[in-house]
């Protein structure tokens, strides 16, 4: 079974609407969780990571106001996409892995489609 | 800095033949881990194969075994007895050991299982 959980699958909104995605680590704790956007035929790019309790790291011109990052306890994450334009449109897909198991693979959600009109 | 290298974007194999998937890496880290995942055209990512880079033995898991090559910094993944539903992209990826970083992917091999 899964054990990431990622909510909402897919949605569909129009321009100027903020959306929230969740990611959830089902029977670990995560101190740390990984947020990725993937374009059509592309590979998963990095965009943040998120850190129990403290600021997320965000990549090389990805726009933290832009992309809000809350990690508000060990198996949860959200990303906020705020104000979101056409050019938001994406795969979004979350990762985690337990917490100390660094030779563990990553764990990764089911990923959110999010298409803005 | 590290890096995963996927040389080949597409590739048509007939069902029932043995794969292989192509993977350099660099990395100035000394110990780390290479992955393997599915994606199927649904977007999931399918967790197949992990490789340490102390591990003395390529690592095995079903129809999936990675052919690691420490000095040639090789990670490349073997399907064997392909089977339709391989088709899908498949990421080669890797992460520091001993510390709990991003994990950097490649830019995938998109495969196609023919009938």
């Amino acid at each position: 079974g899964a054990v990431v959980s990622q909510h909402p699958s897919r949605v569909i909104c129009k321009s100027g609407t903020s959306v929230k995605i969740e990611c959830r680590s089902l029977d670990f704790q995560a101190t740390t969780m990984f947020w990725y956007r993937q374009f059509p035929k592309k590979s998963l790019m990095l965009m943040a990571t998120s850190n129990e309790g403290s600021k997320a790291t965000y990549e090389q011109g990805v726009e933290k106001d832009k992309f809000l990052i809350n990690h508000a306890s060990l198996t949860l994450s959200t990303l906020t996409v705020t104000s979101a334009h056409p050019e938001d449109s994406s795969f979004y897909i979350c990762s985690a892995r337990a917490r100390g198991r660094t030779n563990q693979p990553q764990h990764f959600g089911d990923g959110t489609r999010l298409s803005i009109l | 800095a590290q890096k995963i290298t996927q040389t080949q974007p597409g590739m048509f194999v007939q069902e029932k033949e043995a794969v292989t998937l192509d993977c350099t890496y660099d990395t100035s880290d000394p110990s780390y881990g290479l992955f393997w995942y599915k994606q199927p055209s649904s977007g999931e990512m399918i967790f197949l194969i992990y490789q340490g880079s102390y591990d003395q033995q390529n690592a095995t898991e079903g129809r999936y075994s990675l052919n690691f090559q420490k000095a040639r910094k090789s990670a490349n993944l073997v399907i064997s007895a392909s089977q339709l539903g391989d088709s899908a992209m498949y990421f080669c990826a890797m992460s520091p050991m001993n510390r709990d970083d991003k994990i950097i992917f490649g830019k995938g091999t998109r495969l196609h299982i023919l009938p």
